[in-house]
């Protein structure tokens, strides 16, 4: 099974300062590396896949970049509705053992 | 746009069969270009992948749940099912049904809005 670190825990950021979230895989996933939001009560959304595609519908502020087993999602200028947890996910196997990591929760500073 | 509901008990007892259903509107599950899975949230922890299914029938279970899991499809409904027997209290989790293009270089886009399921007697 391919474990999927993230670092930090918890992430302190201002409105409109950037954000630098960090993933790191057990083994080389190549690019088969997504990143999710989740807000409380909510399912997760996709921002990225591939690495570094952002899914239809997600601001340009988000951007994902790495390959093999370490990886990054940026969030250039935070806004109010950034503040989230954020999960990483591997799909590289097949058959399929996806796994995630465990998340970064992004607060206000 | 595909859109997933999940729907089931919200309390199953243990040692019970959980069943979960997921009604799918915007995609066919007859279609070749969609896979189907179910993913669990422990309450405050992370995502964890339960199964896969593909329109074939074709399934792919975790292998930490296979021996106690069937994900199945009923097409003329167009729904996908979820089994997990001989459950626990650790089987408590919100159980999220979702859905990936068959495109190998993306993963699961479209996810359900969520069933809470707590094992308790």
């Amino acid at each position: 099974e391919v474990v999927m670190t993230q670092s930090p825990a918890t992430l302190f950021v201002s409105p409109g300062e950037r954000a630098t979230l960090s993933c790191r895989a057990s083994q080389s996933v190549g690019s088969n590396l997504a990143w999710y939001q989740q807000k409380p009560g909510q399912a997760p959304r996709l921002l990225v896949y591939g690495a570094s595609t952002r899914a239809t519908g997600i601001p340009a502020r988000f951007s994902g970049s790495g390959s093999g087993t370490e990886f990054t999602l940026t969030i250039s200028s935070l806004q109010s509705e950034d503040f989230a947890l954020y999960y990483c996910h591997q799909y590289y196997n097949w058959p399929p053992m996806y796994t995630f990591g465990q998340g970064t929760k992004l607060e206000i500073k | 746009q595909v859109h997933l509901q999940g729907s089931g008990p919200g309390l199953v007892k243990p040692s019970e069969t959980l069943s979960l259903i997921c009604t799918v509107s915007g995609g066919s599950l007859s279609s070749s270009n969609y896979y189907w899975g179910w993913f669990r949230q422990v309450p405050g922890k992370g995502l964890e992948w339960i199964a896969s299914i593909y329109f074939s029938g074709t399934t792919y279970y975790n292998p930490s749940l296979q021996s106690r899991v069937t994900i199945s499809l009923d097409t003329s409904k167009n729904q996908f099912s979820l089994r997990l027997s001989s459950v626990t209290a650790a089987d408590t989790a919100v159980y999220y049904c979702a859905s990936k293009d068959y495109d190998i270089l993306t993963t699961y886009k479209y996810w359900g809005q969520g069933t809470l399921v707590t094992v308790s007697s």
